[in-house]
């Protein structure tokens, strides 16, 4: 059972803004541990997005942003692509589990 | 260019045991902490185990603690992953991952290997 929760999915048309929430608690985001993003296309292993709260790896394109306040952080898709269809995960550390954990996941749809 | 290339997965019946190894290259691989993390198809992601560079430090989900060891060769640049007394929920595609960052509980894992699938049945 997760302890990172992500609306199931959002959807967008092309060219918009959507935005993925990831909650957590004062365990993992609350207690100051940094939170990264991957994308996870169909049928492939995931791929890391945003490190660190709010870095872009080299090659990943700047619509993709991300944030983190509280015990919650966010990633915003700005220009909505068809090529953006996928799965979204976020991921920290928990301090009483004493490990890594990750989001639900968000499917991405493009319209 | 970084690859992680696993192997090892396979069917087992219940209460069984299977090794998992993944062979690296591109990067100078004692340097970084490695970490399984394990996919329920048509499910999410869960951490499995963290071993930092050396090897001498090696970290557990407690869903697998007592059951599974992480162990590295950095002579041979190889992650393996022995799973014992393997359950019906172990049942996943594993992979291994390259672990990154300054503290231990800010780590991501930027690069991924392509994963493993493990089915326990009887």
């Amino acid at each position: 059972q997760s302890v990172l929760t992500q609306p199931p999915s959002v959807s967008g048309a092309p060219g918009q803004r959507v935005t993925i929430s990831c909650t957590g608690s004062t365990s993992n985001i609350g207690a100051g541990h940094d939170v990264h993003w991957y994308q996870q296309l169909p049928g492939t292993a995931p791929k890391l997005l945003i490190y660190g709260n709010i870095n872009r790896p080299s090659g990943v394109p700047d619509r993709f942003s991300g944030s983190k306040s509280g015990t919650s952080a966010s990633l915003a898709i700005t220009g909505l692509q068809a090529e953006d269809e996928a799965d979204y995960y976020c991921q920290s550390y928990d301090s009483s589990l004493s490990g890594y954990v990750f989001g639900t996941g968000t499917k991405v749809s493009v319209l | 260019e970084i690859q992680l290339l696993e192997s090892g997965g396979g069917l087992l019946q219940p209460g069984g045991s299977l090794r998992l190894s993944c062979a690296t290259s591109g990067f100078t691989f004692n340097n970084f902490a490695m970490s399984w993390v394990r996919q329920t198809p048509g499910k999410g992601l869960e951490w499995v185990s963290l071993i930092i560079g050396s090897g001498g430090g090696t970290y557990y989900a407690d869903s697998v603690k007592g059951r599974f060891t992480i162990s590295r060769d950095n002579s041979k640049n190889t992650l393996y992953l022995q799973m014992n007394s393997l359950r019906a929920e172990d049942t996943a595609v594993y992979y291994c991952a390259k672990g990154k960052g300054m503290l231990l509980e800010n780590y991501c894992f930027n690069v991924w290997g392509q994963g493993t699938l493990v089915t326990v049945s009887s």
